[in-house]
Order: structure tokens, then C-alpha cells, then sequence
């Protein structure tokens, strides 16, 4: 069965400090990927998705970056982190269009 | 930018009775699909609503769909504490040859004992 692992699941960065978060999935082949962020209490708003290794595509420019070295790998990054990076994190993969499969989450916290 | 929004942002009901959420998009669809969400973790897929299909039922859950509107609804029916959570929905939209998932910003239920 396909699993999707995220971590880390909590993180406290100052401003100015790198950011790497990863995800991987098991089980699957050649998934879509996905990196969401979650305001608290609000929506999800769609970063990057990626339908196969090298292949991104950025919704919103900002401070962060997307690669997916691996076929089943996808890892958000930055280089200098804002205040405004805080969030919560979902990575997600999927077949086509079908559903989503959601990470647990990694909420992020710059000081 | 949000795709979807739900109706209302939040509803209270008491244990048995039932919940009813709305969800408008703006844009063609491919499908409509609704997730739950428990505070701090991931999203869980409920239902998927194809856009040739009107209605669609999974245990307590039905869907509606009218893209005349562009609108739907889930109905959660005898409604239970553990479903407590918040409900989002997502319009899948074509995007180059691939399809993204667009949420709105979510309805969040409390269900009283």
C-alpha cells in the first residue's frame, strides 16, 4: 500500500535561517506531488506541484523553492526564512486528478 | 487564489442532527471533492464529484453538484461528535497536461454531545 512521510512534524526557525522539508512516498510510482501551506484556520493555498522528477511548477511567487530530485521525493526549501513563512506544511501526492493523499504536516514557526 | 469558498465558515449542531456545507467555485471543473480535516493534521479525501454527475452518497455523506451554479454541498446526516473537524472542498482544474486541486477556505463544524 502507498504511505507519504513528512517531517519533520514541528519547527522553530529564526528569521534569516535556511529551510529544508521533505517528503517522500512509498508505493507508487511517478505520483503527483504537491506542497500546500495551511494559515491557522484557514485554507490550504497551493505552493508547488510536480507531475515527474525536474518538473515544477510554482502558483505563487514567494521565499521558497521546490525540487524533486527523486521520483518520489519532493522537498520545499529556502534560503533565508521571513516571518511570513510560518504555516502549517502539507505535502500531498496523487494519481491524475483523483484525491489527494496528505502528509501529516509540519508546522513551521519563524521567530 | 482560492477557488472555492465554503458556507458558512462555521456551524454548531447537536449530536444527531444534520450538517449541510456549501462550496462555489468560480471556474470549468474536472471534478469536485471534499476533504475533512482534524485540527493539526493532515487532510483526509471524504468524496469525489465528477462535473458530469449531480449527486453522489457514501455512507452518511452526500454530495451534490450543480455546475450550472457552480456550486455544491455535502450533507453529513445524524451527525456525531467524532465528526468534529474542519470540511474543505477542492476543484480540480486543468492546468497544462496535468490537473491541480484548488481548496477552498474551509467550514469548520463543531458537533455537540
Amino acid at each position: 500500500s502507498q504511505t507519504i512521510h513528512q517531517w519533520p512534524a514541528t519547527l522553530v526557525q529564526p528569521v534569516g535561517s535556511p529551510l529544508s522539508l521533505e517528503c517522500t512516498v512509498e508505493g507508487t510510482s511517478n505520483p503527483n506531488l504537491y506542497w500546500y501551506r495551511q494559515a491557522a484556520g484557514r485554507g490550504l493555498q497551493l505552493l508547488f506541484y510536480s507531475v515527474g522528477i525536474g518538473q515544477i511548477s510554482s502558483e505563487v511567487p514567494q521565499n521558497l523553492s521546490a525540487s524533486r530530485p527523486q521520483d518520489r521525493q519532493f522537498i520545499l526549501s529556502s534560503k533565508k526564512l521571513l516571518l511570513s513563512d510560518s504555516g502549517f506544511y502539507l505535502c500531498a501526492w496523487s494519481e491524475q486528478v483523483e484525491k489527494l493523499f496528505f502528509g501529516s504536516g509540519t508546522q513551521l514557526s519563524v521567530l | 487564489s482560492q477557488q472555492g469558498e465554503e458556507d458558512p465558515q462555521a456551524l454548531s449542531i447537536q449530536e444527531g442532527e444534520n450538517a449541510t456545507m456549501n462550496c462555489s467555485y468560480k471556474t470549468s471543473i474536472n471534478n469536485l471533492q471534499w476533504y475533512r480535516q482534524n485540527s493539526g493534521r493532515g487532510l483526509v479525501h471524504l468524496i469525489l464529484i465528477r462535473s458530469n454527475e449531480r449527486e453522489k452518497h457514501s455512507g452518511r455523506l452526500r454530495v451534490t453538484l450543480d455546475t450550472s451554479k457552480k456550486s455544491s454541498s455535502l450533507l453529513i446526516t445524524a451527525s456525531r461528535a467524532a465528526d468534529t473537524a474542519s470540511y474543505f472542498c477542492a476543484t480540480a482544474t486543468r492546468m497544462d497536461s496535468s490537473y491541480k486541486l484548488i481548496f477552498g477556505s474551509g467550514t469548520r463544524l463543531l458537533v455537540r454531545p
